[in-house]
């Protein structure tokens, strides 16, 4: 069992829908981090957050919009997506930013119609 | 732009082979460097992790080096089984606090029985 819980596991949304996938962790880390990852690509990472606060953003489109409420959990807030925007969308975490190893969830299967 | 190179990008073997997987990088600045299993639909799991210190690492069947000075490093597998069956990504940081991971694309093995 992934110690990186991601929901939800599977998302259908149309390009004018707002939806969010959330991330959670009970491991005491206090990085995060969000990924896409496309079909036989690797994990580009999009977001970093270091207690709580944002610390890289990936030059990502602001129709991705993240927020890390509190020290176990970070959302990632969707509006507006493309087509090209389907991925697989993988949050993970590590005891601090730039400790390894980084512990991955599961991911959310994004599908943009 | 750092590149990282794994080869052969797909392999099928029959179940009780010895396998080599390959990762090569143009960074001359490795710190860390992981190998991760991802199965088809999932997230990442860390099999080894080679801390900066260390050449080698070993978990079971599984055995990992790295040779910085070449460039290169080798996930060694032995007496595989079909469970192996996975992608197998290899993935180095900088020793840097932001935490970026450069990852390849992985080598995609199928053991059958």
């Amino acid at each position: 069992d992934t110690e990186v819980t991601q929901t939800p596991k599977h998302l259908v949304m149309g390009m004018t829908n707002k939806k969010s996938l959330k991330c959670e962790q009970h491991m005491g880390h206090r990085a995060m981090y969000w990924y896409k990852q496309k079909a036989k690509k690797p994990p580009e990472l999009m977001f970093v957050y270091s207690y709580e606060k944002l610390s890289i953003n990936e030059s990502v489109p602001s129709r991705f919009s993240p927020e890390c409420p509190n020290s176990s959990l970070l959302n990632l807030h969707l509006h507006a997506l493309q087509p090209e925007d389907s991925a697989l969308y993988l949050c993970a975490s590590s005891q601090e930013q730039g400790s390894q190893p980084q512990h991955f969830g599961d991911g959310t299967r994004l599908s943009i119609l | 732009k750092q590149e990282v190179t794994q080869i052969p990008a797909a392999l099928s073997v029959p179940e009780g082979e010895n396998l080599v997987l390959n990762c090569s990088f143009t960074d001359s600045a490795i710190y860390n460097l992981q190998w991760f299993r991802q199965d088809p639909g999932k997230g990442l799991t860390s099999l080894l992790l080679i801390q900066s210190s260390q050449r080698e690492q070993t978990s079971g069947r599984l055995n990992a080096s790295l040779d910085k000075s070449s460039g290169r490093s080798t996930l060694y597998i032995a007496a595989s089984q079909p469970g192996d069956s996975a992608t197998y990504l290899c993935a180095h940081d900088r020793g840097s606090t932001l935490g970026r991971l450069y990852f390849g694309r992985g080598t995609q093995l199928t053991v059958w029985p």
